[in-house]
């Protein structure tokens, strides 16, 4: 079975630009979340989105939105970017029925640098 | 919402001695534990898992975690370190409910370095 994956798995932009990752999770999970994982701050919950819905978000501006496609994958779109949002984008997907317990497996990330 | 503390940063060892990377987390529920080892330029793959069942778990590569409640924690372990252990490795926590379903937190990860 074939794991996550991320397109792109590099970026450059500049100030001010917009970009778009996307995630294919592994066939047959529903749940897709993204982390921000950068040296100051750690691996930071972005959001959740299980068949189609955002059912969890994390503590970032409007910026940063994402959404899910009907066959589960996920893109995340970051507008007008800063500097500080350059770091690692990684995706997780998960089976989450509704009695299993949260294993997320995760992609390869995307290393989004601004410039 | 859920705190996980890893103790130290760096963990330098020596090949064949005994690994020993903290975590600690702040819940009165105990929540799912994980552990994730990342290396350079790649995701996160897990280790190990804690899901209420028994109380010291056996992972990949030798890898094996304690679930202690009453001390909250759940540290990290293998008997005889190997080079290719080298890594980040980070300790997670989920909700086993609720409206956080979904969401993991993390620590800010332990960089083990192997000496030969």
């Amino acid at each position: 079975k074939a794991g996550v994956t991320q397109t792109p798995r590099y970026l450059i932009k500049t100030r001010g630009q917009q970009v778009t990752l996307s995630c294919s999770p592994i066939s047959g999970h529903r749940s897709v979340s993204w982390y921000q994982q950068t040296p100051g701050q750690g691996l930071q919950f972005l959001f959740e989105y299980f068949s189609e819905t955002q059912r969890n978000k994390g503590n970032f501006p409007g910026r940063f939105s994402g959404r899910q496609f009907s066959n589960s994958r996920s893109e995340m779109n970051v507008s007008t970017l800063e500097l500080g949002d350059s770091a690692l984008y990684l995706c997780a997907s998960s089976l989450e029925g509704i009695s299993s317990y949260n294993e997320q497996f995760f992609g390869p990330g995307t290393r989004l640098t601004v410039l | 919402a859920q705190s996980v503390t890893q103790l130290g940063s760096h963990v330098s060892v020596s090949e064949g001695a005994l690994v020993l990377l903290r975590c600690n987390y702040s819940s009165s529920v105990p929540p799912y534990l994980f552990w994730y080892v990342q290396y350079p330029n790649q995701g996160l793959q897990l280790l190990l898992k804690y899901t209420s069942a028994a109380t010291l778990v056996k992972g990949i590569n030798g890898f094996e975690a304690e679930f202690k409640k009453s001390e909250t924690s759940f540290h990290l372990t293998k008997p005889s370190a190997h080079m290719s252990d080298a890594a980040e490795y980070f300790c997670a926590v989920s909700d086993q409910g609720g409206s956080t379903l979904g969401r993991l937190y993390f620590g800010r990860g332990t960089q083990l370095t192997v000496w030969p």
